[in-house]
């Protein structure tokens, strides 16, 4: 079965400074997605980034970006430029590519704090 | 962007009764939606896959005639907790897609209480 290891719980930037979240995965699959969600104090999901496993580049979205190790079965977060509104859980997580219910396996979650 | 409305945001209600959630796609066709539990400061669990006109798929350990899901058209899924207690208190979120290889997107969750 698939599992997702984010061994962070807690972490903590200064404020424009850039911090990195870790997150190990383990499958058996070689096409898969991997995500990464922000959830703030609202408890709303928010998707900040997608990664397909066939694709080499890591994916970018402004102020973030990924290390796709797919060998190693890394998958980390980078925030650059943090701000206040960075503030929240963020859990990474795993799906299966295609043939099946495309459920997300999530990962225990790490608190990201700024500090002004 | 897909939206996803989860309703109602908070309910608290006594023991024993039942309790209903909707979870419904406003702008795209839901083929499936999950729901998840996710109790304070720990990641989100699934409870159970449902696709629309068929009977829902569970995760070991939930409880189907405890947590019953009906997902009767391409737009609404609904979660009934029957003969709620104090011990299904919990946060319930409901996401939705309409292709499988297509994002998760999650409505807003609800916060259970049950007194």
């Amino acid at each position: 079965a698939q599992t997702v290891t984010q061994s962070q719980p807690e972490m903590s930037v200064q404020e424009a400074e850039t911090v990195t979240l870790s997150c190990t995965y383990d499958t058996s699959e070689s096409d898969y997605y991997l995500f990464w969600y922000k959830q703030p104090p609202s408890r709303q999901m928010i998707l900040v980034i997608r990664q397909e496993a066939y694709k080499q580049q890591n994916a970018t979205e402004n102020r973030f970006s990924v290390n796709f190790q797919k060998a190693a079965k890394s998958f980390s977060l980078k925030i650059s430029d943090s701000q206040l509104g960075d503030a929240a859980m963020y859990f990474c997580a795993y799906r299966d590519y295609g043939g099946s219910q495309g459920n997300l396996i999530f990962g225990k979650g790490t608190k990201l704090s700024v500090k002004p | 962007g897909a939206v996803v409305s989860q309703h109602p945001s908070w309910v608290i209600c006594k023991s024993g009764t039942s309790v209903k959630i909707e979870c419904r796609s406003l702008d795209f066709q839901a083929t499936t939606m999950f729901w998840y539990r996710q109790f304070p400061k720990q990641s989100l669990m699934l409870m159970a896959t449902s696709n629309e006109g068929s009977k829902a798929t569970y995760e070991q350990g939930v409880e189907k005639d405890k947590f019953l899901i009906n997902h009767a058209s391409l737009t609404l899924s609904t979660l009934t907790v029957t003969s709620a207690h104090p011990e299904d208190s919990s946060f319930y979120i409901c996401s939705a897609r309409d292709r499988v290889n297509q994002p998760q997107h999650f409505g807003d969750g609800t916060r259970l209480s049950i007194l």
